[in-house]
């Protein structure tokens, strides 16, 4: 079985400041794992994915994550948000094999961008 | 391509009373997967169903219960409500293997009263 854990329920921060959303995991096996974004009344949306190669992957508006399997994490950054930035943000796991393919979500961190 | 696709948007019931929502999950995904979202527990999986078989199932009652057609479209009951039943209901599609991403739609907002 997988786990998440999303260690900040909620982080403000002002507009073009750079900010940091954390993600670690717990898994027996190896993992794929995912940064989803929820706008208010809306599905989840994926953000990007670890699958494999290089362990920082980006996304099409700035953000970016750095797979690191020594310490269990997949922090999300971006160097400079934006208002629209605002959103809930989710880190999720799957087990890339010998496991559940179905993933398993953290409570999600708020991200709140200040003018 | 036409999303994921979840009806109704909002939803007031009366405790004990019975619902049922539904997902028509993208062209050509068989696979559908249901999550309860709540502020307080935040994303849990209810069950998966790939190919009309419910393949995974989450840690809730029998009172929530599923199915879906040849068409890959699914729908998700709950019988006799509780005021605790009160969430968001997120259907999610996707290919059904490992790696590949779940589409969501935006999900069902159910209150019961």
């Amino acid at each position: 079985a997988q786990s998440v854990t999303q260690l900040d329920s909620q982080v403000p921060v002002f507009e073009e400041a750079p900010v940091e959303l954390r993600c670690n995991y717990s898994s027996s096996v190896s993992v794929y794992l995912f940064w989803y974004v929820q706008y208010p009344n809306q599905g989840l949306q994926l953000l990007l994915k670890y699958l494999s190669g290089s362990t920082l992957v980006e996304s099409i508006n700035g953000f970016e994550a750095e797979f690191n399997k020594s310490q269990t994490s997949f922090h999300l950054r971006k160097p400079s948000v934006h208002i629209s930035d605002t959103a809930e943000y989710f880190c999720a796991v799957t087990a890339a094999s010998g496991g559940s393919y179905i993933p398993t979500f953290g409570r999600g961190t708020s991200l709140i961008v200040h003018p | 391509k036409a999303g994921v696709t979840q009806t109704p948007r909002y939803l007031i019931k009366t405790r004990g009373q019975q619902v049922t929502l539904s997902c028509s999950p993208i062209s050509g995904h068989r696979s559908v997967s249901w999550y309860q979202q709540t502020p307080g527990q935040g994303l849990q999986f209810l069950f998966e169903y790939f190919s009309e078989t419910q393949r995974n199932k989450g840690n809730f009652p029998g009172r929530f219960s599923g199915r879906q057609f040849s068409n890959s479209r699914s729908e998700m009951n709950v019988s006799t409500l509780e005021l605790g039943d009160s969430a968001l209901y997120l259907c999610a599609s996707s290919q059904g293997q490992g790696g590949t991403e779940a589409f969501f739609g935006q999900g069902t907002r159910l209150t019961v009263v």
